[in-house]
């Protein structure tokens, strides 16, 4: 079945405190993107992945890191998580194969993530 | 830069009620145009998508039609279900490359 998988799927820390969100894909995507959610702003884009090796920043980067390491899993790094970085994430992924304005992105389930 | 408006939400209706979402965007030269669609709980699925002018997309019953002239992307169903009630985002992408704009979003909730 192809799909996206994050984990956690809900996450409550520390200010300050590293985390790493997982996100994967079964479904040899070249794009990959983080999203966080919030009421009345809609999804922003954090970072995105054009391939392996090669991110860049979305609209929303400060505070977060990524890598690409493999085409199949592209992690969200928080260093030093602070409560305004209190969100609902989403990974999402896409194929940059013929008709690349076309293709549908898949999108994971989520994580929920506070910062006390 | 490019950037999609929807109409302010919360949306609720009854059962068996028309349903249309007004989706508005700003962008150059020719977007793919996307309505996206979130369960509680879930993460977004695509609903449906029109590449060009005067292209109507349609699945499950809704549907939105491609108006350059207005640069609008109205979503809408004859007759919504209980089932329907979720986060519905209209969403574009650009003329060259896969980066999606959402809208914020509207929730939509129908009462049987």
């Amino acid at each position: 079945e192809a799909q996206v998988t994050q984990n956690p799927r809900y996450l409550i820390t520390v200010t300050g405190k590293k985390l790493t969100v997982t996100c994967s894909q079964n479904m040899n995507h070249e794009y990959m993107s983080w999203y966080r959610q919030d009421p009345g702003l809609g999804l922003r884009q954090i970072y995105y992945s054009m391939n392996v090796e090669v991110t860049d920043k979305g609209d929303v980067p400060e505070g977060y890191k990524v890598s690409r390491k493999e085409k199949r899993n592209f992690p969200l790094i928080l260093e030093s998580p602070s409560p305004n970085q209190t969100s609902l994430y989403f990974c999402a992924s896409s194929s940059r194969g013929q008709g690349i304005r076309n293709t549908e992105a898949f999108f994971g389930q989520g994580t929920r993530l506070t910062v006390v | 830069g490019n950037s999609v408006t929807q109409m302010e939400g919360p949306v609720t209706l009854s059962e068996e009620a028309f349903l249309t979402i007004n989706c508005t965007y700003t962008a150059t030269g020719y977007p793919s145009l996307f309505w996206y669609v979130q369960y509680p709980g879930e993460g977004l699925q695509l609903l449906l998508k029109a590449t060009k002018a005067d292209d109507k997309g349609s699945n499950k019953g809704f549907e939105a039609t491609y108006r350059k002239e207005t640069t609008s992307f109205h979503l809408e169903k004859g007759s919504v279900q209980v089932s329907d009630s979720a986060v519905y985002f209209c969403a574009l992408t650009p003329t060259s490359g896969s980066r999606l704009t959402f809208g914020e979003g509207t929730q939509l909730t129908v009462n049987p």
